[in-house]
């Protein structure tokens, strides 16, 4: 199962809401990520947990707030977003060969969100 | 210069036809490579991953090219249903980082 399970699929918030998206894999993958994705471009990162622990932040403003709760899960808490914030937000996961690099990414199908 | 960078194309392709393109890394300690195929509004979607020696998986080849700091992907046959973005994802050994290219659009035609 190479299965990476996104929550909502789609959302619209404003820019006062509070909002989470939601992350979960069982495949035993101790690295996972969150990326954002604007249309025809690549997906940029955001932040990499790895066992459990941020290991980067991109520089992510912080109205953007991720928490790992478990091996399993992964959470974006999102507050007083921009509208330039709309985008395609990607969840991945793949294993942590400690320090030898890691192995292939697996992603969920993202959550599309739209700030009004 | 970007970390990872390929040709935006598009890349149109006649049905049956053969199709190469390639990505090239700036650094030289990046250890894991793989290509992704991304349709329009979808995820990335792992196609495959690129070993030293190179590697095949039916229709598409792979080859990793590490003097010049480039990996390739080869297509085959192309099918209408080969018609995606593909994308270039390299990560630098002892780090969780995975860096993506900005995409090759391939067009397959009848």
């Amino acid at each position: 199962d190479t299965e990476v399970t996104q929550t909502p699929k789609h959302l619209v918030m404003g820019m006062t809401n509070k909002k989470s998206l939601k992350c979960e894999q069982h495949m035993g993958h101790r690295a996972m990520y969150w990326y954002k994705q604007k249309a025809k471009k690549p997906p940029e990162l955001m932040f990499v947990y790895s066992y459990e622990k941020l290991s980067i932040n991109e520089s992510v403003p912080s109205r953007f707030s991720p928490e790992c709760p478990n091996s399993s899960l992964l959470n974006l808490h999102l507050h007083a977003l921009q509208p330039e914030d709309s985008a395609l937000y990607l969840c991945a996961s793949s294993r942590d060969r400690m320090g030898q690099g890691i192995s292939e990414a697996f992603f969920g199908q993202g959550t599309r969100l739209t700030v009004v | 210069r970007k970390e990872v960078e390929q040709d935006p194309g598009p890349f149109n392709v006649p049905e049956g036809a053969t199709v190469a393109f390639n990505c090239t890394y700036s650094n030289s300690a990046s250890q894991s490579f793989f290509w992704y195929r991304q349709d329009c509004r979808k995820e990335p979607k792992l196609l495959m991953s690129v070993y030293s020696s190179g590697n095949e998986d039916g229709r598409f080849t792979a080859q990793l090219n590490r003097a010049s700091q480039y990996i390739s992907l080869l297509i085959r046959d192309s099918k209408l249903s080969d018609s995606a973005t593909y994308l270039c994802v390299v990560n630098k050994a002892a780090g969780n980082k995975l860096t993506f290219g900005g995409g090759t659009r391939v067009l397959v035609k009848p």
